[in-house]
């Protein structure tokens, strides 16, 4: 079975552009999250999809939104680039939006906003 | 609100040594906590996980954790350590519907 993978690995952006980052959940499983990594810190929740809908937020702006296919695959889309978003961001697909499956981490994006 | 402590920023161990990470949780309600490490440009893998039942939990690669509640602890432990177990180990409690709230991570470096 293929894991989680993200693209593009690495990317560069400029204050103020928008950003789209893509997450292949691995086969079977319904449900991704997505989370922030900045330097040094542990991840941060932003919103997980199940089923194609938005199933939980956490502390994120609204330029901060994402999309869930069909397929599973998921995007993140982030607006109006700050500085501050510079980061690894994480997908983590699963089965179900129950602690009771765990969650699968791609390798991540790394994002860098000059 | 929940919260997760890791109070170690980065610990060096021998190889073969014994390790302890420490972990400490806020959270209002019975606890959902995990492990998770992650390698120098990869993504996080779960160790293991507690949710009722035994404290004490056996994860993969040789590691356990503890759950005291009393403590409000969940400490990660390996009983001889292995140079690729060099990595960032991250503590997390659960938080709404499969979402997870982080610690800052510990950095366990590895000397032979």
């Amino acid at each position: 079975e293929t894991g989680v993978t993200q693209s593009p690995t690495h990317l560069i952006k400029t204050r103020g552009q928008q950003v789209t980052l893509r997450c292949s959940s691995q086969s079977g499983h319904n449900t991704v999250s997505w989370y922030q990594q900045a330097l040094g810190q542990g991840p941060q929740f932003i919103f997980q999809y199940y089923r194609e809908e938005e199933n939980g937020r956490g502390n994120f702006p609204p330029r901060f939104s994402g999309l869930q296919f069909p397929n599973y695959s998921s995007e993140l889309n982030v607006n109006a680039l700050e500085l501050d978003d510079s980061a690894l961001y994480l997908c983590a697909s699963s089965i179900g939006s129950s602690y009771n499956s765990p969650l699968h981490f791609g390798n991540g994006t790394r994002l860098t906003v000059t | 609100a929940q919260s997760v402590t890791q109070p170690d920023i980065h610990i060096t161990v021998s190889e073969g040594a014994s390790l302890e990470l420490r972990c400490n949780y806020s959270y209002g309600a019975t606890p959902y906590l995990f492990w998770y490490v992650q390698s120098p440009g990869q993504g996080l893998q779960l160790l293991l996980k507690y949710f009722s039942g035994d404290t004490l939990v056996q994860g993969i690669k040789g590691f356990e954790a503890e759950f005291k509640r009393s403590q409000s602890s969940f400490n990660l432990r390996k009983p001889s350590v292995h140079w690729s177990d060099a990595a960032e180990y991250f503590c997390a409690v659960g938080s709404g519907a499969n979402n997870l709230f982080f610690g800052t991570g510990t950095r366990l470096t590895v000397i032979p």
